[in-house]
């Protein structure tokens, strides 16, 4: 049973370049978070897809974006890129259906590791 | 303040000790409670979820939840170097869609 997998592990993009990064959640789940994890700080909620819909989203500007595809699939977009957004990105997994159970449990990908320069 | 507060450490420990890693948390509508592991350059593993207030054991880790004093733990018997890691609470509410709100994670370090 593959767990959630990203694509890339690694890469490094320019100031003001455009970033797209990958995900496919665990088998079985339909829900899909991204959070972005600074150095030596503990992962920050960007948003939530589900049904192909952006459901919740934290704290994060525009210039972040993203999308899930009918296989439960999942992109997350970083346009106009700074700096500060050099961070790991890791991709959540969970299955909606069983939030409020005994059954809900959210696991995480490898993360891709982004440097900005 | 911060959500979820939580000692960044290092905790150094000998190898076979027992460790003791703790959060607090300031929102009392927060109902479920995880640890992760992350090793370095890694993702977080999920190592124990807990929905309501007691302890749950499984193997040498035991979480333990205390929704009165907004507290939540980890133990570790029998501490092992392969042990050292971040380790990382997180808390969410169980309404709607569901967020983490995590700690900034404590680094352990056991020693041979």
């Amino acid at each position: 049973d593959a767990g959630v997998t990203q694509s890339p592990t690694h890469l490094i993009k320019t100031r003001g370049q455009q970033v797209t990064l990958r995900c496919s959640p665990k088998s079985g789940h339909d829900t899909v978070s991204w959070y972005q994890q600074a150095l030596g700080q503990g992962p920050q909620f960007i948003f939530q897809y589900y049904e192909e819909e952006e459901r919740q989203r934290g704290n994060f500007p525009d210039r972040f974006s993203g999308h899930q595809f009918p296989n439960y699939s999942s992109e997350l977009n970083v346009n106009a890129l700074l700096l500060g957004d050099s961070a790991l990105y890791l991709c959540a997994s969970s299955s909606y259906t069983r939030q409020g159970t005994s059954g809900n449990t959210i696991y995480f990908g490898e993360g891709s590791w982004l440097t900005v320069v | 303040q911060k959500e979820v507060e939580q000692d960044p450490g290092p905790l150094s420990v000998p190898e076979g000790a027992i460790v003791s890693l703790n959060c607090t948390y300031s929102n009392s509508a927060f109902q479920y409670f995880m640890w992760y592991r992350q090793y370095s350059r890694k993702g977080p593993e999920l190592l124990m979820y807990t929905y309501s207030s007691g302890n749950k054991e499984d193997g040498r880790f035991t979480a333990q939840v205390d929704k009165s004093s907004k507290y939540i733990s980890l133990f570790i018997r029998d501490s092992q170097p392969s042990d050292s890691a971040t380790y990382l609470c997180a808390t969410g509410m169980n309404t709607g869609f569901q967020k983490l709100v995590f700690g900034t994670g404590t680094r352990l370090l056991v020693s041979p």
